[in-house]
């Protein structure tokens, strides 16, 4: 089965250091990979997206990048954080289904002070 | 621009019936999820539309109007564990998700 794993859970950071977050899929390859950012009473906002290694599309320009150096690993980083980069973080990967659904790990909640 | 509209709270009592209803404004559409997250917590599937018409899926159904640009999740027999946001999300033309900003159900006893 598919399964997609993202860590750490929850992190606090001061502002001004450096952060990564780290995805990986199992039980499928190939897959299209996705990183969003959840902001409270807002939508999810597409952050980045790969459709294979080492290609990345960016969504929003800032300060945060995203790297697929392995085909099931997809990792989001920033070299110094902003007060404005607290939020939830949620990586995902499409389903095979024909409908595209995605399916989200469990999610890493970033505060900076 | 691409939209999604949905409103941001609502409140229904244990064993009744609500719905939710969801507006899009996107270009092109190539069908419209809903999924359902519990605070802190991931979001997860719950259906997809992409032809006219009422999907059921035993206590959730899910209606779409293309020509619209509405639709609507049906919550039936509600139980206080369906307490969480309910996320509508439309697919556009380079099928990219398109997301609404969730609305929150509470569920009274």
């Amino acid at each position: 089965s598919q399964t997609i794993h993202q860590w750490p859970a929850t992190l606090v950071q001061p502002v001004g250091s450096p952060l990564s977050l780290e995805c990986t899929v199992e039980g499928t390859s190939n897959p299209n990979l996705y990183w969003y950012r959840q902001a409270a009473g807002r939508g999810l906002q597409l952050l980045f997206y790969s459709v294979g290694i080492g290609q990345i599309s960016s969504e929003v320009p800032q300060n945060l990048s995203a790297s697929r150096p392995q085909d099931r690993q997809f990792i989001l980083s920033s070299k110094k954080l902003l007060l404005s980069d607290s939020g939830f973080y949620l990586c995902a990967f499409k389903g095979l289904a024909d409908t595209g659904e995605l399916f989200f790990g469990e999610g890493s909640r970033l505060t900076v002070l | 621009g691409q939209n999604i509209d949905q409103p941001t709270e609502m409140t229904a009592t244990e064993g009744a019936i609500v719905q939710i209803n969801c507006t899009y404004q996107t270009s092109g559409f190539n069908g419209l999820f809903w999924y359902q997250q519990h605070a802190g917590e991931a979001p997860t599937f719950l259906s997809y539309n992409v032809l006219d018409g009422l999907e059921e899926k035993g206590r959730f159904s899910s209606f779409l109007s293309r020509s619209k640009g509405y639709s609507y999740l049906l919550l039936k027999e509600l139980q206080m564990k369906d307490s969480a946001s309910y996320l509508c999300a439309a697919l556009d033309s380079n099928y990219q998700l398109i997301w609404g900003a969730g609305t929150k159900l509470i569920i009274k006893p």
